[in-house]
């Protein structure tokens, strides 16, 4: 059973415009949802997070979303850079250092210049 | 200061062997986890160690196991090598004292399994 889901496995977008990259959960008592990037034969590296009592984190170009009512989240990426280009994991954990991170499928991004 | 270290980076197996991946997490980091990544799947939690102590386990069988030792350095081995088992295993650490799950990722030990 896949807590985690990101129902877009790739996503293509001009050098400029905005990417969206959505996320959905199943379970209620996540406290904390994360992005990562990860380039090819590189490890994940931490992108943004956001906490459940917040709707919306904005650091530089990325702002992520969360509706906890829907249980979505999405990452808005303004401009695209093709240096963008990566898959994205979306991950969310309970409140608690002990709870366990639980990453997503992934999606492909790719910013075509 | 320096990132998290996987070793080996990449190697190849045949059935039935068994494997060893090692990992030295960032100076300070207590907590340990591995991930296995394999394609649609994105990453699986195989287990966490804090402290030498098993903190959390994924749903995996008993094939995949681990440990931690006192410097914080982690292992993870995998026996009866299944031609499933062949994916990129990923290791992250963390301080361990914060609950928001900002991990730090090796670049992987990627497993061949012929």
């Amino acid at each position: 059973d896949q807590q985690v889901k990101q129902n877009s496995p790739s996503l293509s977008v001009q050098e400029g415009r905005i990417s969206i990259l959505n996320c959905d959960y199943t379970n209620s008592m996540f406290d904390y949802f994360l992005w990562y990037k990860k380039y090819p034969a590189e490890g994940p590296t931490f992108l943004i997070s956001i906490s459940s009592i917040k709707d919306k984190n904005e650091d530089g170009r990325f702002t992520v979303f969360l509706n906890k009512s829907a249980k979505h989240l999405s990452l808005h990426i303004v401009p695209s850079q093709p240096g963008d280009s990566a898959v994205y994991f979306c991950a969310a954990k309970g409140g608690t250092s002990y709870d366990k991170v639980i990453f997503g499928p992934g999606t492909s991004l790719s910013v075509i210049p | 200061k320096a990132g998290v270290t996987q070793t080996p980076r990449y190697l190849i197996k045949t059935r039935g062997q068994q494997v060893t991946l090692s990992c030295s997490p960032i100076s300070g980091h207590r907590s340990v986890s591995w991930y296995q990544q394999t394609p649609g799947q994105g990453l699986q939690f195989l287990f966490e160690y804090f402290s030498e102590t098993q903190r959390n386990k994924g749903n995996f069988p008993g094939r995949f196991s681990g440990r931690q030792f006192s410097n914080s350095r982690s292992e993870m081995n995998v026996s009866t090598l299944e031609l499933g088992d062949s994916a990129l295993y990923l290791c992250a650490s963390a301080g361990g004292g914060t609950p928001t799950g900002e991990l730090f990722f090796g670049e992987g030990s990627r497993l061949t399994v012929l």
